[in-house]
C-alpha cells in the first residue's frame, strides 16, 4: 500500500543550487498538489495539477517549477535555491477535484537550503 | 483575507477529557467540504473527518466529532476521552466547489497536548 510516495526524504543544498522532488503516487488519482509547511503557517500551496500535463500556480509559486509528464508523478523544482525555501514539502493527490474530494498525503520532504 | 481561522494556537488537556479546536471559515460558494487532519511529531498529514456543507447531520468518526455551525461558519473539532496519542497538530481545511477543482486550503493549525 504505497500511496503517495515522496523522494528524496531529506535534503541539505546550498543557496544557488538545483534540485527536484519527485511525488508518485499509485492510486491513479487525475489531481496532485504540492505544499510547503512552515512554523506557525499549516500548509500553503505551490502548484498543483489536474491532470496529465496541465498545472496551475497556487498561494506561493514563486522560486518553484513543476511538471506533470505522467498521471502518476508531480515533479517539483527548484532551479536556484534560497534559504527562504528551507521548509517541509508535502505532496498530496486526490481522486475528485470536488468538495468531497479527501487529500492522501506523502510523507513529507524536509528541505534545509544553507 | 484568511478562508481558515485557527485562533488557537496551543491547547493543553487532561487524559481522558474531552477538547474542543476551534475553526472557523469564510467563502461564499454554496457547497464545500471542511476538513480535519492530524499531524503527529512523527510528520505525516491524517485524514480523520469530514463535513458537507449540505450534510445536516454533524460528522463523527469515532472519537471525533465534527460540530459544524453554518450560519456561523464554523466548524471545530470535537475529541472525545482524550489520549496520549492525541497529541498533536491539527488542521482544519476547506475545499470549495466554486469551478469544480478547488485546492483545499489549509489553517494555520492548533497543537494539542494531552497531560497525563
Amino acid at each position: 500500500n504505497a500511496g503517495v510516495t515522496q523522494t528524496p526524504k531529506f535534503r541539505v543544498l546550498k543557496t544557488g543550487q538545483s534540485m527536484t522532488l519527485l511525488c508518485a503516487q499509485d492510486m491513479n488519482h487525475e489531481y496532485m498538489y504540492w505544499y510547503r509547511q512552515d512554523p506557525g503557517m499549516g500548509l500553503r500551496l505551490i502548484h498543483y495539477s489536474v491532470g496529465e500535463g496541465t498545472t496551475a500556480k497556487g498561494e506561493v509559486p514563486d522560486g518553484y517549477n513543476v511538471s506533470r509528464l505522467k498521471k502518476q508523478n508531480f515533479l517539483l523544482g527548484l532551479e536556484s535555491a534560497a534559504p527562504s525555501q528551507t521548509s517541509v514539502y508535502f505532496c498530496a493527490s486526490s481522486r475528485s477535484g470536488r468538495a468531497t474530494g479527501e487529500l492522501f498525503f506523502g510523507e513529507g520532504s524536509r528541505l534545509t537550503v544553507l | 483575507a484568511q478562508k481558515i481561522t485557527q485562533t488557537q494556537p496551543g491547547m493543553f488537556v487532561q487524559e481522558k477529557e474531552a477538547v474542543t479546536l476551534d475553526c472557523t471559515y469564510d467563502t461564499s460558494d454554496q457547497s464545500y467540504g471542511l476538513f480535519w487532519y492530524k499531524q503527529p511529531s512523527s510528520g505525516e498529514m491524517i485524514f480523520l473527518i469530514y463535513q458537507g456543507s449540505y450534510d445536516e447531520q454533524n460528522a463523527t468518526e469515532g472519537r471525533y466529532s465534527l460540530n459544524f455551525q453554518k450560519a456561523r461558519k464554523s466548524a471545530n473539532l470535537v475529541i472525545s476521552a482524550s489520549q496520549l496519542g492525541d497529541s498533536a497538530m491539527y488542521f482544519c481545511a476547506m475545499r470549495e466547489a466554486r469551478s469544480g477543482n478547488t485546492p483545499l486550503v489549509f489553517g494555520k493549525g492548533t497543537r494539542l497536548s494531552v497531560i497525563a
